[in-house]
């Protein structure tokens, strides 16, 4: 009964590499977002979708491209992989009309060696 | 223009003692106001929110907040801290009835200690 799910909830790889963060939340909500939080819990949001639709991007590398094949997933694939996105990853949704409603997810720890 | 601005990147108190975690908001805009929660690898959860209603609000866990527009201010407060209570804690402010989530701005977080 999982609200929002994370896989994998730890990724280690190498710089250079490609990689991919799945999302599902089964909420029914309308909005998911991804966060990247820093060593120092400074958390920052990266990008929301809301019915398919990309609604903010902050300034965040064009490496990084959210894909949302439907409502329920969210998922953010990373390329050419550098030792400065080593992070927590979050994802979280909500519910229409409540952004501020978030619901997160466990997080998936990335470590780029 | 919004800011968030926790006061402690870290507050320790004995079990059964009040906590207070403080918060101070800048906002153009009317504002709303939460706290989050964060246990140790688990993601944050959502313990009370204010959005022009009532100033003082109640959230789980025992926990409430003053909504303090001449001091701008939003103080997390308990009466009594328990063991399960350590976590990190964030301040959370946006702007009411405004839909984009670029307007959620989170606190640097307040990590909260309990000694037994």
């Amino acid at each position: 009964d999982t609200a929002v799910s994370q896989t994998p909830k730890y990724l280690v790889t190498q710089m250079g590499n490609d990689k991919s963060i799945k999302c599902e939340q089964n909420l029914g909500h309308d909005t998911m977002y991804w966060y990247k939080q820093d060593s120092k819990k400074f958390l920052k949001i990266m990008f929301s979708y809301n019915n398919k639709e990309l609604i903010i991007n902050e300034t965040v590398p064009n490496r990084f491209s959210p894909k949302s094949p439907d409502k329920a997933h969210l998922n953010l694939h990373i390329n050419s992989l550098e030792l400065g996105d080593s992070a927590v990853y979050f994802c979280a949704s909500s519910p229409p009309g409540r952004i501020y409603e978030q619901y997160f997810g466990p997080g998936t720890r990335l470590t780029v060696t | 223009a919004q800011s968030v601005t926790q006061l402690d990147s870290h507050v320790s108190v004995s079990e059964g003692t009040p906590v207070l975690l403080r918060c101070n908001y800048s906002s153009s805009y009317s504002p709303s106001l939460f706290w989050y929660v964060q246990h140790p690898n688990k993601g944050l959860q959502l313990l009370l929110k204010y959005t022009s209603a009532a100033t003082l609000v109640k959230g789980i866990n025992g926990f409430e907040a003053e909504f303090k527009k001449s001091e701008t201010s939003f103080h997390l407060t308990k009466p009594s801290a328990h063991m399960s209570d350590a976590a990190e804690y964030f301040c959370v402010v946006s702007r009411t009835g405004y839909s984009s989530a670029s307007k959620i701005i989170f606190g640097s977080g307040t990590r909260l200690s309990i000694r037994p």
